[in-house]
Protein backbone atom coordinates (compact mmCIF):
# COMPACT_ATOMS: atom_id res chain seq x y z
CA UNK A 1 0.00 0.00 0.00
CA UNK A 2 0.86 3.61 -0.69
CA UNK A 3 1.99 5.31 2.14
CA UNK A 4 2.22 8.94 2.64
CA UNK A 5 3.03 10.75 6.12
CA UNK A 6 3.08 13.80 7.28
CA UNK A 7 5.35 15.16 10.19
CA UNK A 8 3.04 17.09 12.80
CA UNK A 9 -0.21 15.88 13.22
CA UNK A 10 -1.15 19.33 15.20
CA UNK A 11 0.88 22.13 15.81
CA UNK A 12 0.64 25.68 16.90
CA UNK A 13 2.55 28.71 15.49
CA UNK A 14 2.90 32.50 16.42
CA UNK A 15 1.72 35.47 13.40
CA UNK A 16 5.29 35.98 11.75
CA UNK A 17 6.95 32.27 12.67
CA UNK A 18 8.77 30.38 9.82
CA UNK A 19 6.73 27.27 9.60
CA UNK A 20 7.74 23.97 7.86
CA UNK A 21 5.26 21.12 7.26
CA UNK A 22 6.67 17.82 6.01
CA UNK A 23 5.50 15.04 3.90
CA UNK A 24 7.09 11.70 2.71
CA UNK A 25 5.76 9.09 0.84
CA UNK A 26 7.59 5.71 -0.10
CA UNK A 27 5.85 4.86 -3.84
CA UNK A 28 8.35 6.63 -5.90
CA UNK A 29 5.73 8.69 -7.06
CA UNK A 30 6.96 11.67 -9.25
CA UNK A 31 3.99 14.15 -8.32
CA UNK A 32 3.38 15.26 -4.92
CA UNK A 33 0.40 17.96 -3.53
CA UNK A 34 -0.12 20.58 -0.87
CA UNK A 35 -3.95 21.30 -0.39
CA UNK A 36 -5.37 23.04 2.49
CA UNK A 37 -8.84 21.97 3.71
CA UNK A 38 -11.50 24.58 5.28
CA UNK A 39 -15.07 24.02 6.20
CA UNK A 40 -17.30 25.09 3.16
CA UNK A 41 -14.53 25.25 0.94
CA UNK A 42 -12.88 21.80 0.43
CA UNK A 43 -9.64 20.57 -1.06
CA UNK A 44 -7.53 23.54 -2.64
CA UNK A 45 -4.30 22.96 -4.30
CA UNK A 46 -1.46 25.12 -3.20
CA UNK A 47 1.35 23.78 -4.79
CA UNK A 48 2.65 20.48 -7.01
CA UNK A 49 5.82 19.04 -7.99
CA UNK A 50 6.07 16.65 -10.86
CA UNK A 51 9.81 15.96 -9.91
CA UNK A 52 12.93 16.95 -7.43
CA UNK A 53 13.68 20.10 -8.17
CA UNK A 54 10.53 21.64 -9.68
CA UNK A 55 7.34 22.76 -8.55
CA UNK A 56 4.60 25.06 -10.35
CA UNK A 57 2.46 26.91 -8.34
CA UNK A 58 -1.69 25.74 -8.05
CA UNK A 59 -4.61 27.34 -7.04
CA UNK A 60 -3.70 29.43 -3.84
CA UNK A 61 -0.02 29.85 -3.52
CA UNK A 62 -0.07 33.03 -1.89
CA UNK A 63 2.09 33.51 1.43
CA UNK A 64 3.52 29.45 0.64
CA UNK A 65 6.67 27.98 -0.77
CA UNK A 66 7.68 24.22 -1.07
CA UNK A 67 10.96 22.50 -1.60
CA UNK A 68 11.47 19.25 -3.29
CA UNK A 69 15.26 18.50 -2.70
CA UNK A 70 14.08 14.27 -2.91
CA UNK A 71 11.41 12.81 -4.77
CA UNK A 72 9.92 11.26 -1.69
CA UNK A 73 10.01 14.51 0.22
CA UNK A 74 7.83 17.17 -0.46
CA UNK A 75 8.28 20.11 1.80
CA UNK A 76 5.55 23.34 2.81
CA UNK A 77 7.39 26.03 4.26
CA UNK A 78 4.85 29.62 5.44
CA UNK A 79 7.54 32.08 5.44
CA UNK A 80 5.55 34.50 7.89
CA UNK A 81 2.76 32.40 9.16
CA UNK A 82 -0.55 34.33 9.43
CA UNK A 83 -3.66 34.13 11.31
CA UNK A 84 -5.89 33.40 8.15
CA UNK A 85 -3.59 30.41 7.55
CA UNK A 86 -4.75 28.64 10.35
CA UNK A 87 -6.26 25.59 8.19
CA UNK A 88 -6.11 21.59 7.64
CA UNK A 89 -3.18 21.35 5.49
CA UNK A 90 -3.24 17.51 3.60
CA UNK A 91 0.03 16.53 1.32
CA UNK A 92 -0.56 13.79 -1.78
CA UNK A 93 1.27 11.87 -3.86
CA UNK A 94 0.64 10.31 -7.73
CA UNK A 95 1.80 7.66 -9.76
CA UNK A 96 4.09 8.72 -12.71
CA UNK A 97 2.52 10.18 -15.95
CA UNK A 98 1.13 7.06 -18.20
CA UNK A 99 0.09 5.45 -14.88
CA UNK A 100 -3.08 3.32 -14.98
CA UNK A 101 -4.38 5.71 -12.48
CA UNK A 102 -4.17 9.76 -11.51
CA UNK A 103 -5.38 8.54 -8.00
CA UNK A 104 -4.02 11.10 -5.61
CA UNK A 105 -3.22 9.02 -2.35
CA UNK A 106 -2.95 11.58 0.59
CA UNK A 107 -1.54 11.68 4.04
CA UNK A 108 -3.38 11.90 7.48
CA UNK A 109 -3.09 15.93 7.18
CA UNK A 110 -1.86 18.40 9.99
CA UNK A 111 -3.74 20.66 11.84
CA UNK A 112 -2.36 23.88 11.90
CA UNK A 113 -3.25 26.89 13.96
CA UNK A 114 -1.74 29.98 13.79
CA UNK A 115 -1.78 32.55 16.81
CA UNK B 1 -10.43 24.92 -15.76
CA UNK B 2 -12.58 21.83 -14.54
CA UNK B 3 -15.46 22.73 -11.91
CA UNK B 4 -16.57 20.40 -10.06
CA UNK B 5 -19.98 21.08 -8.65
CA UNK B 6 -21.45 18.40 -5.61
CA UNK B 7 -24.48 17.99 -3.79
CA UNK B 8 -25.70 18.21 -1.51
CA UNK B 9 -23.41 19.73 1.52
CA UNK B 10 -25.04 17.24 4.24
CA UNK B 11 -26.83 14.26 3.75
CA UNK B 12 -28.64 12.22 6.60
CA UNK B 13 -30.26 9.00 6.32
CA UNK B 14 -31.30 6.23 7.72
CA UNK B 15 -29.27 3.26 8.85
CA UNK B 16 -30.26 0.43 6.01
CA UNK B 17 -31.34 2.96 4.20
CA UNK B 18 -29.26 4.35 0.23
CA UNK B 19 -27.82 7.34 -0.12
CA UNK B 20 -26.59 9.28 -3.04
CA UNK B 21 -24.29 11.89 -3.72
CA UNK B 22 -24.17 14.02 -7.01
CA UNK B 23 -21.52 15.81 -8.42
CA UNK B 24 -21.57 17.87 -12.12
CA UNK B 25 -18.14 18.50 -14.22
CA UNK B 26 -17.55 21.42 -16.45
CA UNK B 27 -14.74 20.27 -18.80
CA UNK B 28 -15.54 17.49 -21.47
CA UNK B 29 -11.82 16.40 -21.58
CA UNK B 30 -12.21 15.18 -17.82
CA UNK B 31 -12.03 11.77 -18.17
CA UNK B 32 -11.32 10.15 -14.65
CA UNK B 33 -13.38 10.35 -12.13
CA UNK B 34 -12.19 9.47 -8.52
CA UNK B 35 -14.23 9.36 -4.83
CA UNK B 36 -12.66 10.11 -1.62
CA UNK B 37 -14.08 9.08 1.83
CA UNK B 38 -12.39 11.23 4.74
CA UNK B 39 -13.01 10.20 8.13
CA UNK B 40 -12.77 12.85 10.83
CA UNK B 41 -9.27 13.29 11.91
CA UNK B 42 -7.94 11.72 9.02
CA UNK B 43 -6.89 12.25 5.31
CA UNK B 44 -8.87 11.61 2.33
CA UNK B 45 -9.09 7.35 1.23
CA UNK B 46 -9.94 6.23 -2.25
CA UNK B 47 -13.15 4.49 -1.73
CA UNK B 48 -14.27 4.05 -5.59
CA UNK B 49 -13.65 5.31 -9.59
CA UNK B 50 -14.44 5.28 -12.78
CA UNK B 51 -13.28 5.93 -16.20
CA UNK B 52 -15.24 7.46 -19.10
CA UNK B 53 -15.45 4.51 -21.01
CA UNK B 54 -17.37 2.83 -18.63
CA UNK B 55 -20.87 3.89 -17.13
CA UNK B 56 -20.85 1.99 -14.07
CA UNK B 57 -18.72 0.55 -11.59
CA UNK B 58 -19.63 -1.27 -8.09
CA UNK B 59 -17.41 -2.32 -5.76
CA UNK B 60 -19.81 -4.29 -2.96
CA UNK B 61 -22.43 -1.51 -1.22
CA UNK B 62 -20.88 1.30 -2.66
CA UNK B 63 -21.23 2.46 -6.33
CA UNK B 64 -20.58 4.80 -9.15
CA UNK B 65 -22.39 5.80 -12.17
CA UNK B 66 -21.57 8.22 -15.21
CA UNK B 67 -23.06 10.33 -17.37
CA UNK B 68 -20.80 11.77 -19.79
CA UNK B 69 -23.34 13.38 -22.13
CA UNK B 70 -24.61 15.61 -19.19
CA UNK B 71 -21.44 15.67 -17.51
CA UNK B 72 -22.03 14.22 -14.26
CA UNK B 73 -21.12 11.27 -12.07
CA UNK B 74 -22.83 9.89 -8.84
CA UNK B 75 -22.08 8.00 -5.71
CA UNK B 76 -24.24 5.10 -4.44
CA UNK B 77 -24.24 3.70 -1.08
CA UNK B 78 -26.71 0.91 -0.60
CA UNK B 79 -27.69 -0.71 3.13
CA UNK B 80 -25.69 2.07 5.09
CA UNK B 81 -24.22 1.37 7.88
CA UNK B 82 -22.72 3.83 10.77
CA UNK B 83 -18.99 3.60 9.69
CA UNK B 84 -20.45 5.10 6.33
CA UNK B 85 -20.52 8.59 8.07
CA UNK B 86 -18.27 10.64 6.85
CA UNK B 87 -17.10 13.21 4.42
CA UNK B 88 -16.96 12.40 0.74
CA UNK B 89 -15.44 14.31 -2.02
CA UNK B 90 -15.88 13.45 -5.66
CA UNK B 91 -13.21 14.55 -8.46
CA UNK B 92 -12.51 15.37 -11.71
CA UNK B 93 -9.34 14.97 -13.86
CA UNK B 94 -7.91 14.66 -17.62
CA UNK B 95 -5.83 11.48 -17.34
CA UNK B 96 -2.39 12.61 -18.57
CA UNK B 97 -2.66 16.17 -18.58
CA UNK B 98 -0.67 17.17 -15.81
CA UNK B 99 0.79 16.60 -12.56
CA UNK B 100 -1.77 19.03 -11.04
CA UNK B 101 -4.75 16.38 -12.08
CA UNK B 102 -7.90 16.24 -9.82
CA UNK B 103 -9.87 19.19 -9.60
CA UNK B 104 -12.48 18.53 -5.83
CA UNK B 105 -16.29 18.79 -5.01
CA UNK B 106 -16.68 20.85 -2.15
CA UNK B 107 -17.74 17.73 -0.30
CA UNK B 108 -20.95 16.16 1.49
CA UNK B 109 -21.06 15.20 5.21
CA UNK B 110 -23.09 11.83 5.04
CA UNK B 111 -24.67 11.18 8.56
CA UNK B 112 -26.27 8.10 9.60
CA UNK B 113 -28.59 7.69 11.86
CA UNK B 114 -29.52 4.81 13.84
Amino acid sequence: DVKVTQSSRYLVKRTGEKVFLECVQDMDHENMFWYRQDPGLGLRLIYFSYDVKMKEKGDIPEGYSVSREKKERFSLILESASTNQTSMYLCASRPPWGAITDTQYFGPGTRLTVL
Amino acid sequence: GENVEQHPSTLSVQEGDSAVIKCTYSDSASNYFPWYKQELGKGPQLIIDIRSNVGEKKDQRIAVTLNKTAKHFSLHITETQPEDSAVYFCAASTSGGGADGLTFGKGTHLIIQP
